[in-house]
């Protein structure tokens, strides 16, 4: 089985400061790597993907993530938050054959 | 738009009580999923199926059971409800089969809001 870790389960920032929300996996093999935000009240929604090529991927709403493989992460960051960004983050981790494993989630709350 | 809907966005049931839950896709995908949702401990897949008839284990299968009759809906049933079954309920839809290798273009799963479960 894989296993995704995310590294902080509560990040507070304050609007327009930058965020990176760290995520990690363990797989011996290719995965595909995503990352999806639940705003409150809601399901989950895919806010971006990386697939294979460069390996800076940019998503919705200004957010953007890099696949680093050596060290088998994909952090996901934005340069200036804003209130409507606070929502619960998840990064998931799929090999080329199989299901989709999520991480335990990241809250991130910006403040005004 | 993908659209997957989910029978009850808040149910409370009593304890031991037969309980389902349904969800319905209208995008003709052939994976459906059931995940768990709790606090600090993230999306748990109970089960998954990838065709009409079809289920698979995941990560935490006891006490629940599924059923997909038809390609557009996967119901989640749990035989005799107890209180740790309380919890969020996640339905999610997919394209691509899991079994085949792809390069992953159409490989989103698309969630419904979610069913709020007290047992009481």
């Amino acid at each position: 089985a894989q296993s995704v870790t995310q590294l902080d389960s509560q990040v507070p920032v304050f609007e327009e400061a930058p965020v990176e929300l760290r995520c990690n996996y363990s797989s011996s093999v290719s995965v595909y790597l995503f990352w999806y935000v639940q705003y409150p009240n809601q399901g989950l929604q895919l806010l971006l993907k990386y697939l294979s090529g460069s390996t800076l991927v940019k998503g919705i709403n200004g957010f953007e993530a890099e696949f680093n493989k050596s060290q088998t992460s994909f952090h996901l960051r934005k340069p200036s938050v804003h209130i409507s960004d606070t929502a619960e983050y998840f990064c998931a981790v799929r090999p080329l054959l199989g299901r989709l494993y999520f991480g335990r989630g990241t809250q991130l709350t910006v403040w005004p | 738009d993908v659209k997957v809907t989910q029978s009850s966005r808040y149910l409370v049931k009593r304890t031991g009580e037969k309980v389902f839950l349904e969800c319905v896709q209208d995008m003709d995908h052939e994976n459906m999923f059931w995940y768990r949702q709790d606090p600090g401990l993230g999306l748990r897949l109970i089960y998954f199926s990838y065709d009409v008839k079809m289920k698979e284990k995941g990560d935490i299968p006891e006490g629940y059971s599924v059923s997909r009759e038809k390609k557009e809906r996967f119901s989640l049933i749990l035989e005799s409800a107890s209180t740790n079954q309380t919890s969020m309920y996640l339905c999610a839809s997919s394209l691509i089969d899991l079994l085949l290798r792809t390069d992953g273009e159409t490989d989103t799963q698309y969630f419904g809001p979610g069913t709020r479960l007290t047992v009481l």
